[in-house]
């Protein structure tokens, strides 16, 4: 089945700082999105992007489904922002959708 | 969007018993998606249900531990049989809705004693 990979697995900021996460996915894939888990174990959609670029707020994020990854940007980092990011993705051809391990930030103070 | 609901939020359970998760999706959706997240981990898909038809367990899950019903297309149950404490996860509902989003329930958290 098809692999989705994340990195870096932990990331540790100093608010105000920048990141980008990265996903990788090993097949062609008919959807593709970023989910932020709060604290509280919360699923939030961030964004449904299997191509292309988009942006919300401090957010952006940038799909190559041609080079199959995924690019998330978070910019002026809040101790908000922390928890679990993950990608997920949707294999061509089918409906399941594919969880990869996540990235675990952590804001600081 | 749509609003996916689930219930117990929470619970804690003994060895050996059965519990039933409940999702309802405020609008009708043709599959619904079970995931399972142990401590600490990612999301694992169990099965995908349909209303009218015998869910897909994805593998190393099977119906006699976590059977799945789909009376509608807005309401699904997922029951988690005879618990050990290697059950002790967060059990989700998820649906597409709207533009093709996969959206989640809150989640049941569920402890095993």
């Amino acid at each position: 089945g098809i692999q989705v990979e994340q990195s870096p697995p932990d990331l540790i900021l100093q608010e105000g700082a920048n990141s980008t996460l990265r996903c990788n996915f090993s097949d062609s894939v008919n959807n593709l999105q970023w989910f932020h888990q709060n604290p509280w174990g919360q699923l939030i959609n961030l964004f449904y992007i299997p191509s292309g670029t988009k942006q919300n707020g401090r957010l952006s994020a940038t799909t190559v489904a041609t080079e199959r990854y995924s690019l998330l940007y978070i910019s002026s980092s809040q101790t908000t922002d922390s928890g679990v990011y993950f990608c997920a993705v949707g294999v061509s051809g089918g409906f399941k959708t594919i969880f990869g391990a996540g990235t675990r930030l952590f804001v600081k103070a | 969007s749509a609003v996916i609901s689930q219930k117990p939020s929470r619970d804690i359970c003994q060895r050996g018993t059965s519990l039933t998760i409940q999702c309802q999706v405020d609008s009708q959706v043709t599959m619904m998606f079970w995931y399972r997240q142990q401590p600490g981990q990612s999301l694992t898909l169990i099965a995908t249900a349909n209303q009218g038809s015998e869910a897909t367990y994805e593998s190393g899950f099977v119906i006699d531990k976590f059977p799945i019903s789909r009376p509608n297309l807005t309401f699904s149950t997922l029951t988690v049989s005879n618990m050990s404490p290697e059950d002790s996860s967060i059990y989700l509902c998820s649906a597409r809705t709207g533009a093709n989003v996969l959206t989640f329930g809150a989640g049941s958290r569920l402890t095993v004693l």
